[in-house]
């Protein structure tokens, strides 16, 4: 299947800091791609989705201001955590969805930790 | 809104036994389902889909759906499990079909099979 990667996989920051996560669809064209976030045990939370060449939609509930969003062209989306706190610590992951197809590739996942 | 349930938190299996994990949906359109594993320390993966056609799908690893439209579910079982299908699974939709289109997933089960 398609592949889409993530980076870092991994980040410890201190609080205040702002943290930027990529995501890259590195064999497909992905016109939209998804942000989640996944807490401990949990489901997958839609916090937006990215569509290239657009501003972000992001889901109710979710700051756009503190999660600011990205698509700067078909293969790239990136998400930056702007002056984190530690509730923002938590998985981040995203996804991506080709021109042709209604199926999600999902990117390894990313954790951030803010102290 | 759209909403996707899966009432089974957590399943606990000895290995051979059958396995069925309820996923029902909100939505009165058309919808593309989905079922997504993620296996301990590992990113999400695509188990089946259905988009159209017969209701029956095959997916990877011995899995199979049915996809019964007038109860809106969409059940996942497998006649034997392994220890290896420990992991958590999600039930996913997206209303329509469009690359734009969100997909919504469940809260999750998880399935422990004990060797």
């Amino acid at each position: 299947g398609a592949v889409v990667s993530q980076h870092p996989s991994w980040v410890i920051c201190k609080s205040g800091t702002s943290v930027k996560i990529e995501c890259r669809s590195l064999d497909f064209q992905a016109t939209t791609m998804f942000w989640y976030r996944q807490f401990p045990k949990q489901s997958l939370m839609l916090m937006a989705t990215s569509n290239e060449g657009s501003k972000a939609t992001y889901e109710q509930g979710v700051e756009k201001d503190k999660f600011l969003i990205n698509h700067a062209s078909l293969t790239l989306s990136t998400l930056t955590v702007t002056s984190a706190h530690p509730e923002d610590s938590s998985f981040y992951i995203c996804s991506a969805r080709g021109r042709n197809t209604g199926e999600l590739f999902f990117g390894e996942g990313s954790r951030l930790t803010v102290l | 809104a759209q909403s996707v349930s899966q009432h089974n938190h957590h399943v606990i299996l000895s290995e051979a036994a059958s396995l069925e994990l309820g996923c029902n949906y909100s939505y009165g359109g058309t919808v593309n389902l989905f079922w997504y594993v993620q296996y301990p320390g590992q990113h999400l993966q695509l188990l089946l889909k259905y988009f159209s056609g017969d209701p029956l799908v095959k997916g990877i690893k011995g899995f199979e759906a049915e996809f019964i439209k007038s109860k809106f579910s969409f059940n996942l079982r497998k006649p034997s499990v392994q220890w290896s299908d420990t992991a958590e699974y999600f039930c996913a939709v997206t209303p329509g079909y469009s690359s734009a289109s969100k997909i919504i997933f469940g809260s999750g089960t998880r399935l422990s099979i004990r060797p």
